[in-house]
């Protein structure tokens, strides 16, 4: 199956500086990459995603890049504000299944 | 808009216990999953359906059994509990493999 590896597992920034988190999967097979925040106690939440025939997408100050040949795609955060911390999840979807990272506990420091 | 509804929020059981997660949907999606959320491990697949009669198993599914009976209902069903099932579980639910998943708010389960 799918395997999706997910790094850093801990980041801190300083208020206003950008994040990345980067993923890696192995199944080329992959076609759908949401990225998912979830705060203590609450649900993850879609924050952004893509699909396999578009290399970058932005919302506002939330982008995901994708690389096809290197399977890795990555969330970049800018201007970081204190409620950007949270725990932040990557996917791979392959056919009916998804398949997570293991997470990045993002801490932004006023 | 309900979404995705999960009961209860909390249980804690014995060792050997049985018990039930609900799971209902009413955006009339085919695909819903079953994951467990545990400390630096994300989340993991237990068993997910693609629409109702048909289940299959996912990355964790011993010790769990689902059914799909109509399109909005997904229980997972725990046969006799144990400590390690102790875990936060989460349903969600997808029109499609490739569009976003909406997830409940997940059963903080404890097993003693």
């Amino acid at each position: 199956g799918e395997n999706v590896e997910q790094h850093p597992s801990t980041l801190s920034v300083q208020e206003g500086d950008s994040a990345v988190i980067k993923c890696t999967y192995s199944d080329s097979a992959s076609n759908y990459f949401p990225w998912y925040k979830q705060e203590l106690g609450k649900r993850p939440q879609l924050i952004i995603d893509i699909r396999s025939n578009v290399g970058e997408k932005k919302d506002q100050r939330i982008a995901v890049t994708l690389n096809k040949t290197a399977k890795h795609f990555s969330l970049h955060i800018t201007e970081t504000q204190p409620e950007d911390s949270a725990v932040y999840f990557c996917a791979a979807s392959i056919g009916n299944q998804f398949y997570f990272g293991t997470g990045t506990s993002l801490t932004v420091i006023p | 808009n309900a979404g995705v509804t999960q009961t209860p929020k909390f249980q804690v059981l014995k060792t050997g216990q049985s018990m039930t997660l609900q799971c209902a949907q009413d955006m009339n999606h085919e695909y819903m999953s079953w994951y467990r959320q545990d400390p630096g491990m994300g989340l993991r697949l237990i068993h997910y359906s693609v629409g109702a009669g048909i289940t299959d198993q996912g990355e964790v599914p011993n010790g769990y059994n689902v059914s799909r009976s109509t399109t909005e209902d997904f229980p997972l069903r725990l046969l006799s509990a144990a400590p390690s099932q102790t875990s936060v579980y989460f349903c969600a639910s997808t029109a499609t493999g490739n569009q976003p998943q909406h997830f409940g708010d997940g059963t903080r389960l404890s097993i003693l």
